[in-house]
């Protein structure tokens, strides 16, 4: 069974700090994790697929690494927009799971 | 670009059923997995079901297993979500989503709704 344990479950830095989230699978996944963000009242959006992949629009800042059982994800410098949610998700044939969710505020 | 809309939601009893629908545009539809996805309140995501653009293949959390079926109608552009037996913990924001699919495996969600909001209470 999947099982994803992302940590912090809450965050709070400054502008221009540099913020990292950790996300741990119960196996091995190679690379199939991402990560999405979620601002208050609204869909999440996709931001790093595939472990360290940028999606298309997403500013440089934010960046993905990790692979097997544990992942990070890193804002560079931290901007009052995002200020979120985040969360990692993985999947496998048949099941897609996502962590708890790390609540990040300034 | 692409655009999501999900309706039916509302109030429902315990026990009771409710169909949600999804309205597409911007995009193939009929090429796309799409999938359902829930967020109970002041909770995290939930992964709820996942259907084929074409070969009518579906694929369903545990937690709803036999209890909900997805469905979709290509000529309309339109996903849908039967929900029946609702309980409380149904409780939360259905979000539809385009699915990213690898070798026939839902890998990740591109594009989402902004959701509907299904309360289950007495």
């Amino acid at each position: 069974d999947i099982q994803m344990t992302q940590s912090p479950s809450s965050l709070s830095a400054s502008v221009g700090d540099r913020v990292t989230i950790t996300c741990q699978a119960n196996h091995d996944i190679s690379n199939f994790l991402n990560w999405y963000q979620q601002k208050p009242g609204k869909a999440p959006k996709l931001l790093i697929y595939d472990a360290s992949n940028l999606e298309t629009g997403v500013p440089p800042r934010f960046s993905g690494s990790g692979s097997g059982t544990d992942f990070t994800f890193t804002i560079s410098s931290l901007q009052p927009e995002d200020i979120a949610t985040y969360y990692c998700q993985q999947y496998d044939n048949v099941r897609i799971a996502f962590g708890q969710g790390t609540r990040l505020e300034i | 670009q692409v655009q999501l809309v999900e309706s039916g939601g509302g109030l429902v009893k315990p026990g009771g059923s409710l169909r949600l629908s999804c309205a597409a545009s911007g995009f193939n539809f009929n090429y796309y997995f799409m999938s359902w996805l829930r967020q109970a309140p002041g909770k995290g995501l939930e992964w709820v079901s996942s259907m084929s653009g074409t070969t009518s293949y579906t694929n369903y959390a545990d937690s709803v297993k036999g209890r909900f079926t997805i469905s979709r109608d290509n000529a309309k552009n339109s996903l849908y979500l039967q929900m029946n037996s609702l309980r409380a913990e149904d409780t939360a924001v259905y979000y539809c989503a385009t699915a990213v699919t690898f070798g026939g495996v839902v890998v990740r969600f591109g594009h989402w709704g902004q959701g509907t909001l299904v309360t289950v209470s007495s």
